[in-house]
């Protein structure tokens, strides 16, 4: 079946090491994406791309990269440079078009 | 400069009552998509419905009903004879067209929680 798996489900990172989250999809989709959800906040674009080799910022992308060298895949690190890095973080692909996302399952990302 | 305006934070329900989250978008298009997502206690979002601009025909897919209503930009959900199951986050988006992507802008999401 496809779908999107992020990995993994839970993730410590300790004060000021970078950390990766996987994003992968075997749907064919061209575009993929990385919202982080606070409590209260709703979701917040950290970075998108719409094709391979392609990124852009979203609304919070600061402390974040991104590549995407695959189509399947859309890793993104968190790294030191994100003050406030405790959160959950939702990947998501879409086709061309306005049919909506489908997200993956999720990552809890804490501090310790 | 648009904006999802989910103004319900959390409603609770007794089993078997109909219940109506509210949402209200803000744009400057004349074309646009509007969604509603559900995120169960997983916290996958599933897509429910997809809605454009020109469609303003109301839709029920069984228990579910969406009106939408671009007189007062509102796109409204309601579940009729709600049931346990449906306790989630409900979120609300938009997305337009002219800004060249297929971002959407959320809304802060409705917790919803039917009590048996």
């Amino acid at each position: 079946d496809g779908g999107i798996t992020q990995s993994p489900k839970y993730l410590f990172r300790k004060e000021g090491q970078n950390v990766t989250l996987s994003c992968e999809q075997n749907l064919n989709h061209d575009a993929m994406y990385w919202y982080r959800q606070d409590p209260g906040q709703g979701l917040r674009l950290i970075y998108y791309s719409q094709i391979v080799n392609d990124f852009q910022k979203g609304d919070i992308a600061e402390g974040y990269s991104v590549s995407r060298e695959k189509k399947e895949s859309f890793p993104l690190t968190v790294t030191s440079a994100q003050k406030n890095p405790t959160a959950f973080y939702l990947c998501a692909s879409s086709r061309q078009g306005y049919y909506g996302y489908t997200f993956g399952s999720g990552t809890r990302l804490t501090v310790v | 400069a648009q904006k999802v305006t989910q103004a319900q934070t959390e409603i609770s329900v007794v089993e078997k009552e109909d219940v109506t989250l509210d949402c209200v978008y803000e744009t400057r298009d004349t074309t646009y998509y509007l969604f509603w997502y559900k995120q169960p206690p997983s916290g996958e979002l599933v897509f429910l419905i997809r809605r454009n601009s020109f469609d303003e025909q109301n839709e029920i897919s069984g228990r579910y009903s969406w009106n939408f209503q671009k007189s007062t930009s509102s796109f409204n959900f309601t579940i009729t004879a709600s049931q346990v199951v449906d306790s989630a986050v409900y979120f609300c988006a938009l997305s337009e067209p002219t800004s060249g992507t297929y971002k959407y802008i959320f809304g802060t999401g409705t917790r919803l929680k039917v009590l048996a």
